[in-house]
């Protein structure tokens, strides 16, 4: 089965410290790769995905991720994490070729202390 | 920027009882996607439409039927509803099936079923 993990159920990380939020799937082929925000009670936000090229790719809010094929992994990272960062992040995956339907991870909860 | 609509934002209701979410995609996107999310999980996969066609199914209750209108918006029909039911549902929009194109969610519907 087709699956995606977000091993860190929280993440906390002092203000003006580098985060990483990791995420690894399990999906076939070459998926296209995802990051989402959720802040509470509001829907999910785009950050950044990867398609195809540079490993390493940048996202909205100064936030990228990097891209491992061998480790089939997708982790978000940021230098330098703000308390407005805090909120819940959900890495999603898609097969290509199918009909493009998220797989989410189950979210990592990032807190950002001042 | 538009945005993808839902109504309504919240919705109560009593077991046995019926109920109809609504989204309209973002203009000129013609691929809706509908999600679940349950208290503290991640986003479930319901179903999706293309060009008003049903495009993907996942694990989408008998109980619930969904459609893709002429002016692209979709309903999502839920009936006899079950406390289990009660969650975040979510709608996404993107333009055409490319997986490339990432998906815009709208803020959701909060069904509570007591």
């Amino acid at each position: 089965a087709q699956s995606v993990a977000q091993p860190e159920d929280q993440v906390n990380v002092a203000e003006g410290n580098p985060l990483t939020v990791k995420c690894t799937y399990s999906v076939s082929g070459n998926p296209y790769l995802f990051w989402y925000v959720q802040y509470p009670n509001r829907g999910l936000q785009f950050l950044l995905k990867y398609i195809t090229g540079d490993n390493l790719v940048k996202g909205s809010y100064g936030f990228e991720a990097e891209f491992n094929k061998s480790q089939t992994s997708f982790h978000l990272k940021k230098p330098s994490a703000l308390v407005s960062d805090s909120a819940l992040y959900f890495c999603a995956v898609t097969p290509r070729g199918g009909t493009y339907k998220y797989i989410f991870g189950t979210g990592t909860r990032l807190k950002v202390l001042a | 920027a538009a945005g993808v609509i839902q109504s309504p934002r919240h919705l109560i209701k009593e077991k046995r009882e019926t109920a109809t979410l609504k989204c309209y995609p973002i203009p000129r996107h013609d691929t809706v996607y509908w999600y679940q999310q349950g208290p503290g999980q991640d986003p479930q996969f319901l179903i999706s439409f293309y060009e008003k066609m049903q495009s993907d199914k996942g694990s989408i209750p008998d109980r619930f039927s969904a459609q893709q209108f002429s002016d692209y918006h979709s309903e999502l029909n839920m009936s006899s509803l079950e406390l289990g039911d009660s969650a975040l549902y979510f709608c996404a929009s993107s333009p055409g099936t490319s997986g490339y194109n990432e998906q815009f969610f709208g803020p959701g519907t909060r069904l509570t079923v007591l």
